[in-house]
């Protein structure tokens, strides 16, 4: 299994471009994340979803908009880049089921640099 | 709003030497609170969770306390060895989300 997928790993924008991040998890998760970390700072919650179909928002929404058509896809949208959307973003999925799991599973993050 | 904090930024211990990281959280509502360890470079790895109505939890080289009383929780590393360094994150789940406290460094010197 491949886990969680993110593309691309590396990416420079400018002001007021727009990009989707993507993430992709093959373990049939229900539960999806994304998160930003900016440098030497904690992980920031953007955008949660808990199925196909279902989105909520996080600490930190703003500027971002998610989609969540199937179970395995949830990508992170950016519509008018800001500098301040510089970040290192992480997707992350979690497993559900009868027994309480806290276990999530992280991408390998992708580095946004908005110029 | 209610969040997750750590005491400490950083932390250096001597290879062989226990290692204890703080974390304080506010939400008395949260039913998990977990830790992850993240390399440089790399994304968080789930270490081991305590559920709210535990006070330890035991793993492999590592304890987790729960100290519901001042809402604190610690992670405990037994022998710590190089491949510990890292920045470990104390982490609190309420419903559906997960959400992280801005994390210790973890420096083994050898």
């Amino acid at each position: 299994n491949a886990g969680v997928t993110q593309t691309p790993k590396f990416r420079i924008l400018k002001i007021g471009q727009s990009m989707t991040l993507q993430c992709a998890q093959d373990m049939n998760h229900n539960y999806m994340y994304w998160y930003r970390q900016d440098p030497g700072m904690g992980l920031k919650l953007i955008y949660y979803s808990v199925g196909a179909g279902i989105t909520d928002k996080g600490e930190v929404p703003n500027g971002y908009n998610v989609s969540r058509s199937t179970t395995e896809d949830f990508p992170l949208r950016l519509e008018l880049a800001a500098p301040s959307q510089t970040s290192v973003y992480f997707c992350a999925s979690r497993p559900t089921g009868g027994k309480e799991n806290t276990e999530a599973f992280f991408g390998q993050g992708t580095r946004l640099t908005v110029v | 709003g209610e969040s997750v904090g750590l005491h400490l930024p950083t932390l250096s211990v001597q290879e062989g030497d226990n290692s204890i990281i703080n974390c304080a959280y506010s939400n008395s509502a949260s039913d998990y609170f977990i830790w992850y360890k993240q390399e440089s470079g790399k994304g968080p790895q789930f270490i081991i969770d305590i559920r709210s109505n535990m006070d330890k939890r035991q793993g492999q080289r590592v304890t987790v306390l729960l100290n519901k009383t001042v809402k604190h929780l610690s992670l405990q590393i037994a022998a710590t060895q190089p491949g510990d360094s890292a920045v470990y994150f104390c982490a609190e789940k309420a419903n559906n989300d997960m959400r992280f406290g801005a994390g210790t460094r973890l420096t083994v010197k050898p």
